[in-house]
């Protein structure tokens, strides 16, 4: 009965390299969110997934920034050319078909460090 | 503007105290949820109050909503060191498919022996 899974848990990266963060959600979980947080803040949403499909990405950076939850595998978020603007903690949340917006479960997230 | 503040941003409380967060925010809402966060680590989620709701209790805890002022309240009875973790407010606005959830910038709580 696993929860919410991330890797990397941390992942280093030199600028102008690319980032793939993984999210494997809840088993029976349909509904994939991503947020970014910067130090002693919190969470910013950035993308909402279904199975292949993007449902909000309101706020997701206009470039460089991607996400997708195909029909098989995890859920991916890339960040292309990397900054050091970007380092941060990427947290994964699901939840379950049929009630998006209550009840999310989050992963223990991946730390970003840009050099 | 920004969405769930949470005050105060710190709290330091002894064993045994009562701890109580607060929370405001702005637009319009279906739920206001309550997650805690453990240093380096994931959140977790507490309790989920509905904006027809005025007030809850699970446990320790104990939260309540006013949609008039547009505030809740996280009260957590009998502290215990283990409670020792940043607490955050989110808000959902839930517009047709969209999910997402808002949070403040958080209250760092330190429970002491």
């Amino acid at each position: 009965n696993a929860g919410v899974m991330q890797n990397p848990r941390h992942l280093v990266r030199r600028r102008g390299q690319e980032a793939r963060l993984r999210c494997s959600p809840m088993k029976g979980h349909s509904h994939v969110y991503w947020y970014r947080q910067l130090p002693e803040e919190g969470l910013k949403f950035m993308v909402y997934l279904q199975k292949e499909n993007i449902i909000d990405e309101s706020g997701m950076p206009k470039e460089r920034f991607s996400a997708e939850f195909p029909k098989e595998g995890p859920s991916i978020l890339r960040i292309q050319q990397v900054v050091r603007g970007d380092s941060a903690a990427y947290f994964c949340a699901s939840s379950p078909p049929g009630s998006p917006g209550t009840i999310q479960y989050f992963g223990a997230g991946t730390r970003l460090s840009v050099l | 503007s920004q969405q769930g503040e949470e005050d105060p941003q710190a709290l330091s409380i002894q064993e045994g105290e009562n701890a109580t967060m607060n929370c405001s925010y702005k637009t319009s809402i279906n739920n206001l949820q309550w997650y805690r966060q453990n240093s380096g680590r994931g959140l977790v989620h507490l309790i989920l109050i509905r904006s027809n709701e005025r007030e809850k209790h699970s446990g320790r805890l104990r939260v309540t909503l006013d949609t008039s002022k547009k505030s809740s309240s996280l009260l957590i009875t009998a502290s215990r060191a283990a409670d020792t973790a940043s607490y955050f407010c989110a808000t959902a606005n839930n517009t047709g498919t969209a999910s997402k959830l808002t949070f403040g910038t958080g209250t760092r709580l330190q429970v002491t022996l």
